[in-house]
């Protein structure tokens, strides 16, 4: 079945770091890739999507590019913040399954000043 | 424009007990999908429902049960509580374009004793 992997964590960096968590994914057809964040005592925030592949999604310097030929969606940003301290979710919709979405295990992320 | 509204915020129920949350979901969203979410399954979906009919359905027992009324508002309901419910819930609203997105509340905090 469809299903979403992420790198686990937690993932520890310093302020003006940079940030890559890896998203890969199994599904039939072409889902919809998606992005989420949770901040403590939270519901979740879209952060990106996109849709097609090669298609980046991008948002609050963050990035992500739709990438087909790997089944990936790897998250980036170039200089994190300790504001970005949260769990980030990625997540995919497959053609044809409604609302339906596939979430990995979340990967948490901590920023230290 | 009003976000996704989740009630009540917190519930304390009793084993065997059962429970009733509510979602009303952006204006003029026809879809609202529930997701539970606990620290060892992670985010898991529970069932979709699309203009007052549910389009999808997630591998939960029969003791989880939803509907949507002609307001795209939505209830979803669980009977005879099990400690293992304890949970948060999500709900999600969407226009009904899946690839475009959900919209998250923040949450139903149940809690089973």
């Amino acid at each position: 079945g469809d299903s979403v992997t992420q790198m686990e964590g937690p993932v520890t960096l310093s302020e003006e770091a940079f940030l890559t968590i890896n998203c890969t994914y199994t599904a039939t057809g072409y889902p919809s890739l998606f992005w989420y964040v949770q901040y403590p005592g939270e519901g979740l925030q879209l952060l990106l999507k996109a849709t097609k592949a090669d298609d980046k999604g991008s948002n609050k310097g963050f990035e992500a590019t739709y990438r087909k030929e790997t089944t990936s969606f790897h998250l980036e940003k170039g200089s994190v913040q300790v504001s970005d301290s949260a769990v980030y979710f990625c997540a995919l919709n497959a053609y044809n399954q409604g609302g339906k979405l596939i979430f990995g295990q979340g990967t948490e992320l901590s920023v230290k000043p | 424009k009003a976000g996704v509204t989740q009630t009540p915020r917190y519930l304390i129920k009793t084993r065997g007990q059962q429970v009733t949350l509510s979602c009303s979901p952006i204006s003029g969203h026809r879809s609202v999908s529930w997701y539970q979410q606990t620290p060892g399954q992670g985010l898991q979906f529970l069932f979709e429902y699309f203009s007052e009919t549910q389009r999808n359905k997630g591998n939960f027992p029969g003791r989880f049960s939803g509907r949507q009324f002609s307001n795209s508002r939505s209830e979803m309901n669980v009977s005879t509580l099990e400690l293992g419910d304890s949970a948060l819930y999500l709900c999600a609203s969407n226009d009904g374009q899946g690839s475009y997105g959900y919209t998250f509340g923040s949450g139903t905090r149940l809690t089973v004793v």
